[in-house]
């Protein structure tokens, strides 16, 4: 059974940068797709970017500017940073494993971190 | 970015009511549409990929229909554990996005 587990910094001063790791304990590190999705009161849930197992990534063009997602595949971990955060980025962070179906090729986020809330305050 | 508007964006049901749940997309997704559920402090949790395949350990209860732009997820025989937001999502194009969510109440 594959479990995620996310921490990091849960209180910013606007400017600061915000950093999280996801730790993937189980299952097939290297055959999933990582994403970090955020969801704040007013704004639903917002998918931010993923990365592969060889680093590739794709982001949300949004946020691309200051988003960067990286892996660690030794210790089966992947982070976010986002920098120069404001208090729009307040919300609550999840990490998730995105799949794909065997038919049509569908991606899917089928495992979900507990979410970190960040909070964004001066 | 392609948009998912769900409706209604709330409803109020009874244990026992079939209840059905209805996602629009801006634009023809085939069958790239995945729902979600959500209790209050909890992470999403995946219950419909690809428009109608039911994610494994998820009650029979649930099942999806559609493709192109008009999608529904139906529960039947709601109960009490049911009660909670639904989000529907779509991966057809990046920025992945989500529905604005569908909050059933008691």
């Amino acid at each position: 059974q594959v479990k995620l587990q996310q921490w990091g910094a849960g209180l910013l001063k606007p400017s600061e940068t915000l950093s999280l790791t996801c730790a993937v304990y189980g299952g097939s590190f290297s055959a999933y797709s990582w994403s970090w999705i955020r969801q704040s009161p007013g704004e639903g849930l917002e998918w931010l970017g993923e990365i592969n197992h060889s680093g590739s990534t794709d982001y949300n063009p949004s946020l691309k500017s200051r988003l960067t997602i990286s892996i660690d595949t030794p210790k089966n971990q992947f982070s976010l940073n986002l920098t120069s955060v404001t208090a729009a980025d307040t919300a609550v962070y999840f990490c998730a494993r995105r799949a794909r179906s065997r038919a049509r090729y569908v991606a899917y986020f089928d495992t979900w971190g507990q979410g970190t809330l960040v909070t964004v305050s001066s | 970015d392609i948009r998912l508007t769900q409706s209604p964006s709330s409803l109020s049901a009874s244990v026992g009511d079939r209840l059905t749940i209805t996602c629009r997309a801006s634009q023809n997704i085939n069958v790239f549409l995945n729902w979600y559920q959500q209790k209050s402090g909890e992470a999403p949790k995946l219950l419909i990929y690809a428009a109608t395949s039911l994610e494994s350990g998820v009650s029979p209860r649930f099942s999806g229909r559609g493709s192109g732009t008009d999608f529904t997820l139906t529960i039947n025989t709601l109960q009490s554990e049911d009660f909670a937001t639904y989000y529907c999502q779509q991966s057809h194009s990046f920025p992945r996005t989500f529905g604005q969510g569908t909050k059933v109440e008691v």
